[in-house]
């Protein structure tokens, strides 16, 4: 079975500009999260999708939205970007007993906002 | 609000020798789940054990051990004949198991762990 995958690994963007960060969660997986990692730190979570609606959301603003397809693939999109919004984007997948078996999670996408 | 404390900000062990991570964490609830994972330079997150509140018995996966003190609220990890590839960055997480459960993971700051030759 495939796991998570995120697109792109890289990415740097301008100061005021959009982005949009992939994700393809593990097959069988109906339950997609979306975490914020500074460097040198843990992750912070920015939101959750399940059928296609958001769940759950931390303390983030909102130009951080998202969306989730039917085959349960996720974006997370960011506009008006700013310095601070530089980190890594960890995507997570589970089943919907997530809280049980514990999330899956994709190698990130490095954002850069220069 | 919950929150989770790593307090050992670096750690290093020589191979093959026994290493403990400690890890606190501050809730009201009675139902949660508690985690470790390891996040090596490649940056994908791995989970390394899980343990439910509600079981008493310690969490085990081969090397990997946890000491669960419900009453203490705390949660560490014990590796086990410590091997070069387990160096990585090690995260302690909660997650509430309510009914208001968002599938929200709280991490630690983690702790940085190298593991010698």
């Amino acid at each position: 079975e495939t796991g998570v995958t995120q697109s792109p690994t890289h990415l740097i963007k301008t100061r005021g500009q959009q982005v949009t960060l992939r994700c393809s969660s593990q097959s069988g997986h109906n339950t997609v999260s979306w975490y914020q990692q500074a460097l040198g730190q843990g992750p912070q979570f920015i939101f959750q999708y399940y059928r296609e609606e958001e769940n759950g959301r931390g303390n983030f603003p909102p130009r951080f939205s998202g969306l989730q397809f039917p085959n349960y693939s996720s974006e997370l999109n960011v506009n008006a970007l700013e310095l601070d919004d530089s980190a890594l984007y960890l995507c997570a997948s589970t089943p919907r007993q997530g809280r049980r078996v514990g999330y899956t999670f994709g190698s990130g996408t490095r954002l850069t906002v220069v | 609000a919950q929150t989770v404390t790593q307090s050992q900000p670096e750690m290093s062990v020589q191979e093959a020798e026994t290493v403990t991570l400690s890890c606190t964490y501050d809730t009201s609830e009675s139902n949660y789940y508690l985690f470790w994972y390891k996040q090596p330079p490649s940056r994908q997150m791995i989970l390394v054990i899980r343990q439910e509140a509600y079981k008493q018995q310690n969490a085990t996966e081969n090397r990997f051990s946890v000491n669960f003190q419900k009453a203490a609220k705390s949660f560490s990890l014990k590796i086990s004949d410590s091997q070069l590839g387990d160096t990585a960055m090690y995260f302690c997480a909660f997650m509430n198991g309510g009914s208001g459960n968002t599938g929200k993971l709280i991490f630690g700051q983690g702790t940085t762990l190298q593991v010698k030759p």
